[in-house]
């Protein structure tokens, strides 16, 4: 099955800063690359993905980059505010496998 | 409607009991998964049903009983559970289990076995 990892566990920055999180991931034949947020008392929410077709998409204050050489895809959110704080989670999906693996996921933290 | 709403969001239950958690969806999602996520874990897939049907159940003790009534509704009948059963249960839905799409998940039911 798929391996993933995902870095750091803990990220804390201050309000205005940038935070990346990265997902190393192990199937070549992975084609879709999702990121979650989970606030405190809520399910995970789809806030941004990639398709293998595409090397980097951007929403705002929120960007995904893809390496399908290297394999691993990183999350990225600049000018940080309070209410980006909460986990994240990684979920690539193998195109073998109907069903995403999902990281460890990483606990962001910003100070205001 | 963009929601996935699940009943009820908090559960006690006793060892003997038996109880359902509830999934609803109206997006039209022909995929529908209940996952399992313990305390700064990430979510456990426990089942798939896809087009109503189940697809996959991993390896989930018989004690958990999925349900799949219509395409926009997902039970999860629960009976003699154990104290490590206590965990956010999650419902999620998506368009196609077979296509590259995201997840819909709900906020879940916080469960507790006592």
């Amino acid at each position: 099955g798929e391996n993933v990892e995902q870095h750091p566990s803990t990220l804390s920055v201050q309000e205005g800063d940038s935070a990346v999180i990265k997902c190393t991931y192990s199937d070549s034949a992975s084609n879709y690359f999702p990121w979650y947020k989970q606030e405190l008392g809520k399910g995970p929410q789809l806030i941004i993905d990639i398709r293998s077709n595409v090397g980097e998409k951007k929403d705002q204050r929120i960007a995904v980059t893809l390496n399908k050489t290297a394999k691993h895809f990183s999350l990225h959110i600049t000018e940080t505010q309070p209410e980006d704080s909460a986990v994240y989670f990684c979920a690539p999906k193998s195109g073998g496998s109907y069903i995403p693996t999902f990281g460890r996921g990483t606990s962001l933290i910003v100070h205001p | 409607d963009t929601e996935v709403t699940q009943t009820p969001k908090h559960l006690v239950m006793g060892m003997t009991n038996k109880k359902s958690l509830k999934c609803e969806q109206h997006m039209g999602h022909r995929a529908m998964y209940w996952y399992k996520q313990k305390a700064k874990k990430p979510p456990e897939l426990m089942f798939v049903y896809s087009y109503e049907k189940l697809s996959i159940n991993e390896s989930v003790p018989s004690r958990f009983s999925p349900e799949c009534p219509n395409s926009s509704l997902l039970n999860l009948h629960l009976h003699a559970l154990q104290p490590e059963d206590s965990a956010l249960y999650l419902c999620a839905s998506s368009q196609d289990q077979g296509l590259d799409y995201g997840y819909t998940f709900g906020s879940g039911t916080r469960l507790t076995v006592v």
